[in-house]
This record gives structure tokens, sequence and C-alpha cells, in this order.
């Protein structure tokens, strides 16, 4: 039990185009989904908290308007990476908890995201 | 300043041997997360720690939760190439705070 399905796993994009992810909790609602970004062997760096029927509370750094973040219902939050540009080229995954707190994660499988 | 800091950043065994991997910070959780993430994966879970002292086994992880609840440890016995991966400490602060995730330890076991 506990899937979050990340789509898509992987895409390429030219500058300034937007991109869309979808982050899906499969079999339990997510009353909280998470954004992260992850460059190659680091840690997550936590881009902002989406809660659902709410707008998304963004982390100090971070372009609400360039990284746009929906959830729609309780099993689906999408982050749009608006008029992209290489800088933006990184690894994003998501996350979901049926319950605020310290219950678990449980992340997608992330989207490799490459903008030539 | 990272809130959570793990040591070592990276590590290169070989099979068979042992290793240690440490999550510290200078605040209280109430509780802590262990998760391992694989090369173009999302992190999974290990452990959930909420006692201070307290000892979790899972097969050949050992983890522990400081008797502070400001630190813990990751113990690995006899490690395998399929322990391969980057172990992530997570801890939560309590109330309606976030989870927040260490720096992050990349194991690599030789075989």
């Amino acid at each position: 039990g506990a899937v979050v399905s990340q789509h898509p796993s992987w895409v390429i994009c030219k500058s300034g185009t937007s991109v869309k992810i979808e982050c899906r909790s499969l079999d339990f609602q997510a009353t909280t989904m998470f954004w992260y970004r992850q460059f190659p062997k680091q840690s997550l760096m936590l881009m902002a908290t989406s809660n659902e029927g709410s707008k998304a509370t963004y982390e100090q750094g971070v372009e609400k308007d360039k990284f746009l973040i929906n959830h729609a219902s309780l099993t689906l939050s999408t982050l749009t990476v608006t008029s992209a540009h290489p800088e933006d080229s990184s690894f994003y995954i998501c996350s979901a908890q049926s319950r605020t707190g310290d219950s678990p994660l449980h992340f997608g499988n992330g989207t490799r995201l490459t903008v030539t | 300043t990272q809130l959570l800091e793990q040591s070592p950043q990276f590590l290169s065994i070989q099979e068979g041997e042992n290793l240690t991997v440490y999550c510290n910070s200078s605040s209280v959780f109430s509780s802590l997360q262990w998760y391992r993430q694989e090369p173009g994966e999302g992190p999974v879970l290990l452990v959930t720690v909420v006692t201070g002292g307290e000892v979790k086994k899972l097969k050949r992880l050992t983890f522990q939760f400081g008797d502070a609840r400001k630190d813990s440890s990751l113990h690995i016995t006899a490690a395998q190439p399929g322990d391969t991966g980057l172990y992530l400490c997570a801890g939560f602060l309590g109330g309606y705070q976030k989870v927040t995730f260490g720096t992050g330890t990349k194991l690599q076991v030789i075989p």
C-alpha cells in the first residue's frame, strides 16, 4: 500500500517552454504533498508544501510564479515549471502524507527534467 | 545552516565490511526517520524512531536514537552491494512542523 505515482519519469524540453509534473497517491488520500528538488549526490531540498484546496506554501528562495503548484484533489498535486531554463534542469521528487505530523512520507520515483 | 548534518558524506567500502552513518543536530526531535534512495528513484522509508535511546533492528541494519533525541545512527553489518544508495535521515520537530532532511550519506558497497 501507500503508492505514489509520479509522471513523467523523464522529460527533455526546450528553453522557454513549460513542463507539468504530476504526483498521484494511488491507494490513499494525501492531506499534504511535498515537492523537492535534488541535485546529484545531494539531499532533498524542499521547494513547497501543498495542501488540497489551498495555496501552496513555498520555501524561501523558491519562485512561486515559476514553480506553479496545484493540489486539485486529495490524490493529485501538480508542479508546473514555467518558462524553463537550463538551470532548472534537475531531479524533482514529490512525497505525500496521509496525515500531518511525522507520519511516513511516501515518495514518487521522481522526474528527471533536462532543459536544452 | 543545515539543521541535520550527516557524516560521512560519502563512503565506499568492500562487501562484508561494517559501517556506521551518523545524523547530528543541535535541535531536539520528537521523532526521526531514516530513508534509503537508489539512483533515479524516490526515497523509501526504512524506520522511524521516537523514543530517546531507542534501538531498532531491520535485518543487518541497526538504528539508534540518541538519549537526548538530537542525534541518530545507522549501523550496517556485513554490507552487501544491494545496500548501495543514498541514506537520508529526516527529523520531525513536532506540531505542525515539516520533516527536515539531513545532508545525506552516499554509500557504495563494492563486490
